[in-house]
């Protein structure tokens, strides 16, 4: 059973322009995290996602992050016109019941240039 | 919202010592614990967690103590070694909010 998957696994950007961050759930687990980890800092929960449903988006700054978890394919995170501000490590994580036992993936490195 | 503490933010011991880690919680619907490890530039991985209906839970060197009414839980870890050098992160979860809020990190570094 595979853990869950990111990618990409680093990912370097100049200002103003797109990232797609992309994660794959653990097989059997329909419960998607997004957090943010700056250097030396700890986890900001972004947003928490079903299938087709945005759960709740509370940690997502208004602008220019969207995140989507369609039903075929991977939960994606998608920030527009980034700025040096969103340089950091962006982790997904997922679970088979809502919350309880979040397992992490290993992370998209997000530089902006 | 849940509001999640933890102390100490650095903690270094000696190769076999004992080394403990404590968070507070501030919202008394949070019902779940876990305990993370992250070693630099890895991934956050779960190591062990409580729920709000048991007191202690252990796992090997690793044990996990809640006090539901003073709001705060613990991380122990006996017989340290070098490999238990990381960052360590408690987190608590409220079914309400369907979420998990960490605690800032304690850095652990075990010397020999």
């Amino acid at each position: 059973n595979a853990g869950v998957m990111q990618n990409p696994r680093h990912l370097v950007r100049r200002r103003g322009q797109e990232a797609r961050l992309r994660c794959s759930p653990m097989k059997g687990h329909s419960h998607v995290y997004w957090y943010r980890q700056l250097p030396e800092e700890g986890l900001k929960f972004m947003v928490y996602l079903q299938k087709e449903n945005i759960i709740d988006e509370s940690g997502m700054p208004k602008e220019r992050f969207s995140a989507e978890f369609p039903k075929e394919g991977p939960s994606i995170l998608r920030i527009q016109q980034v700025v040096r501000g969103d340089s950091a490590a962006y982790f997904c994580a997922s679970s088979p019941s809502g919350g309880i036992e979040q397992f992490f993936g290993p992370g998209t490195r997000l530089t902006v240039l | 919202g849940e509001n999640v503490e933890q102390h100490p933010s650095t903690l270094s011991v000696q190769e076999g010592d004992s080394a403990v880690i404590k968070c507070t919680y501030s919202d008394s619907a949070s019902n779940y614990f876990p305990w993370y490890k992250q070693e630099l530039g890895k991934r956050p991985q779960l190591i062990i967690d409580i729920r709000s209906n048991v007191g202690e839970k252990k796992d090997q060197r690793i044990a996990v103590t809640l006090n539901k009414t003073a709001k705060h839980f613990s991380l122990h870890i006996t017989e340290t070694q070098p490999e238990d050098s990381a960052v360590y992160f408690c987190a608590g979860f409220t079914g309400t909010a369907s979420k998990l809020t960490f605690g800032t990190g304690t850095r652990l570094q075990v010397t020999l």
